[in-house]
């Protein structure tokens, strides 16, 4: 079965800090991976998604994230956030057929 | 683009009732649907996919008998939440994903509903 788990569950950053957020899969094939973005009274967003290729993935507003294989993670970056980057944050997985998500990060972000 | 619907965005209903959820994508063609539910503080948990004119897949441990899930056209996808109970309130969100392309998979790309907040008194 195939399982996704994010570490961290609430992060208060001040704007212009560095943020990085963890996601850790856990599924024996191929995957592929997501982060996607809730802001406040919307709907769930992609935010960058990786399918093969450069393990680097540059998605919108700045994000970024890295698929370390060895180390079946998938953070999710930005070198300086703002206020506006205030959300949750989901990552999930697709193996076989079927995407998992996981429990979700609440980014705050303090201007 | 990628506009996804639900309707109602909040409902509440005595027990025993039945209630019906609808999902619609409105600028694409949406090929497969997924319906999911969310307790608080926890991740999304898929409930059942359903691919437009088929029976939907549903997952281990969600009874299809009580979630009827309906896929009649490309942009509608319906979930019937038949004899509701208090343990069945919940968030559900349904989301869509387009026709593949030349060797895309169809579950690569989801775009989310705002999602239905259901209390069952």
């Amino acid at each position: 079965a195939q399982s996704v788990s994010q570490h961290n569950h609430h992060v208060i950053l001040s704007e212009a800090a560095s943020l990085e957020l963890g996601c850790n899969y856990s599924y024996g094939g191929t995957v592929n991976l997501f982060w996607y973005v809730q802001y406040p009274g919307q709907h769930l967003q992609l935010l960058l998604k990786y399918f093969s290729g450069d393990p680097l993935v540059k998605g919108i507003k700045g994000f970024e994230a890295e698929f370390i294989k060895s180390k079946f993670s998938f953070n999710l970056r930005k070198p300086s956030v703002q206020w506006s980057d205030t959300a949750e944050y989901f990552c999930a997985v697709r193996g076989y057929q079927k995407v998992t998500f996981g429990i979700g990060t609440k980014l705050q972000v303090i201007p | 683009g990628a506009v996804v619907s639900q309707h109602p965005s909040r409902v509440i209903c005595k027990s025993g009732t039945s209630v019906k959820i609808e999902c619609r994508s409105l600028d694409f063609q949406a090929t497969t649907m997924f319906w999911y539910r969310q307790f608080p503080k926890q991740s999304l948990m898929l409930m059942a996919t359903s691919n437009e004119g088929s029976k939907a897949t549903y997952e281990q441990g969600v009874e299809k008998d009580k979630f009827l899930i309906n896929h009649a056209s490309l942009t509608l996808s319906t979930l019937t939440v038949t004899s509701a109970h208090p343990e069945d309130s919940s968030f559900y969100i349904c989301s869509a994903a387009d026709r593949p392309r030349g060797g895309q998979r169809v579950t690569d790309t989801q775009y989310f509903g705002p999602g239905t907040r259901l209390t069952v008194l």
